[in-house]
């Protein structure tokens, strides 16, 4: 089973800012994900994380805002840009690497001031 | 991906059988049903997944009525450890190459 690292796993920043997240998985793996977690809230899917191209957006969601990259087959980041308190979440990295479940992160914790 | 519909809340107590219900009633002949568990402050954890035959592993069984339109958790021997937000998620195919769509899930407390 992949492992996932998380980078950093919270942090308070000041709005306006952005916050880059880096997602480490410690074995090759065929497709990545990224969700937030709004507090007291189910996950929701932001965006694939594709290999070499353009990540692709969920509804509600725009590369402007949550630019996202990946270089190769066990890393990615996400950026939360201009930040206002609204994006105070919990982001999480999932994974898949081949088998039949995925695998996330702990996650890390932004605070929005 | 179909839409699943679960309760809120749960509680059990430790040591008893936790059976945590799932409706997905518009479920497709090519979707399998998919749990997830998402303990404090952790990234969701796979439990167990299946299509219409009832399966067993470490961690729990899962139970599926033979019209495939419901389903049931059971973790055999509920431990305070297994206080946790419990996904049920319906999504096309066996292989975990596709995004997973998650609901609001139950919250299961146990109870010591």
């Amino acid at each position: 089973s992949a492992v996932i690292s998380q980078k950093p796993s919270r942090d308070i920043c000041q709005r306006g800012t952005s916050l880059t997240i880096q997602c480490q998985v410690d074995s090759q793996v065929t497709m990545m994900f990224w969700y937030r977690q709004q507090p007291g809230q189910s996950l929701t899917l932001i965006a694939t994380a594709n290999q070499g191209s353009e990540a692709t957006y969920e509804s509600g969601f725009v590369i402007d805002k949550f630019p996202i990259s990946r270089p190769n087959l066990t890393f990615s980041t996400l950026t939360v840009s201009n930040m206002s308190p609204e994006d105070s979440s919990i982001y999480l990295c999932s994974a898949y690497d081949g088998g039949t479940e995925a695998f996330f992160g702990q996650g890390t914790r932004l605070t929005v001031v | 991906d179909a839409k699943t519909t679960q309760p809120t809340s749960m509680d059990c107590a430790e040591g008893r059988a936790a059976n945590l219900p799932c409706n997905h009633s518009t479920i497709s002949g090519n979707e399998y049903v998919y749990w997830y568990r998402q303990i404090h402050s952790q990234g969701p954890q796979y439990i167990i997944h299946g299509l219409k035959n009832n399966e067993t592993n470490e961690m729990a069984s899962l139970i599926i009525t033979e019209d495939r339109k419901s389903s049931t958790l059971i973790l055999p021997h509920a431990t305070l450890r297994d206080t946790a937000v419990y996904y049920c998620i319906v999504r096309v195919g066996n292989f975990g190459n596709e995004k997973l769509t998650f609901g609001t899930g139950t919250r299961l407390t146990i109870i010591p």
